[in-house]
């Protein structure tokens, strides 16, 4: 079993549509969450970042943590056809240990 | 924002040649990072740093090598390319929590 599990996608959304994302984790020593969102032939760009269970909220963003659980979930509200690309989760420990999930697909039709 | 920088971003090279990607952040951080990212494929560490003078092979086997004199700058070699070395390398750097990437080198070995 992989240390992080993403949703595999590809997903498609018509505009105006919430989108969810998810992860899941094995490992509890994971402290910091992140999502990345990658423009085809980009780098990844940090979209959202949080180190406690709840809500975090960022505009249209709004990125989710449950580590009782171990699951993390990006929610995009009123999607547009520019958020159309891939979205990474990734996850840190305190000792440096960062795992990427694999990716998952956007595109959001006009 | 993040201040990573990446040149050369595009690069078609002939199969025997060396090539040195180089990354450079003003951000002041000890830790860096280079990834290999095929097209639509995950992230795979390839090397990493802790600060001036310390290189460290990643999860992935790679043929490059990497060198860390100065806390700015973090360049990737290629002594003799092959077109298996074909890829996107995309170098990134952490204050310790978030992990901030550059736009990404794409390399073309024919």
């Amino acid at each position: 079993q992989k240390e992080v599990e993403q949703d595999p996608g590809p997903l498609s959304v018509p505009e105006g549509a919430i989108v969810s994302l998810n992860c899941t984790y094995s490992n509890s020593a994971f402290q910091y969450f992140m999502w990345y969102r990658q423009y085809s032939r980009k780098g990844p760009e940090l979209l959202m970042y949080t180190y406690s269970s709840g809500n975090k909220e960022d505009g249209r963003f709004t990125a989710q943590v449950d580590k009782s659980s171990k699951y993390i979930s990006l929610f995009i509200r009123d999607s547009q056809p520019s958020d159309s690309a891939t979205y990474l989760c990734a996850m840190k420990t305190s000792y440096d240990k960062v795992i990427f999930g694999p990716g998952t697909s956007l595109s959001v039709i006009p | 924002e993040a201040d990573i920088y990446q040149t050369p971003r595009y690069l078609v090279i002939g199969t025997g040649k060396k090539i040195t990607l180089e990354c450079s952040q003003t951000m002041g951080h000890d830790k860096m990072y280079w990834y290999q990212q095929d097209p639509g494929m995950e992230l795979h560490l390839i090397h990493y740093s802790y600060g001036v003078n310390s290189t460290e092979k990643g999860d992935l086997s790679s043929e490059s090598t990497v060198s860390r004199i100065r806390t700015e700058h973090f360049p990737l070699t290629l002594e003799s390319a092959r077109p298996s070395h074909t890829s996107q390398y995309l170098c990134a750097s952490t204050p310790g929590d978030t992990i901030y990437f550059g736009e990404g080198s794409w390399l073309t070995v024919v």
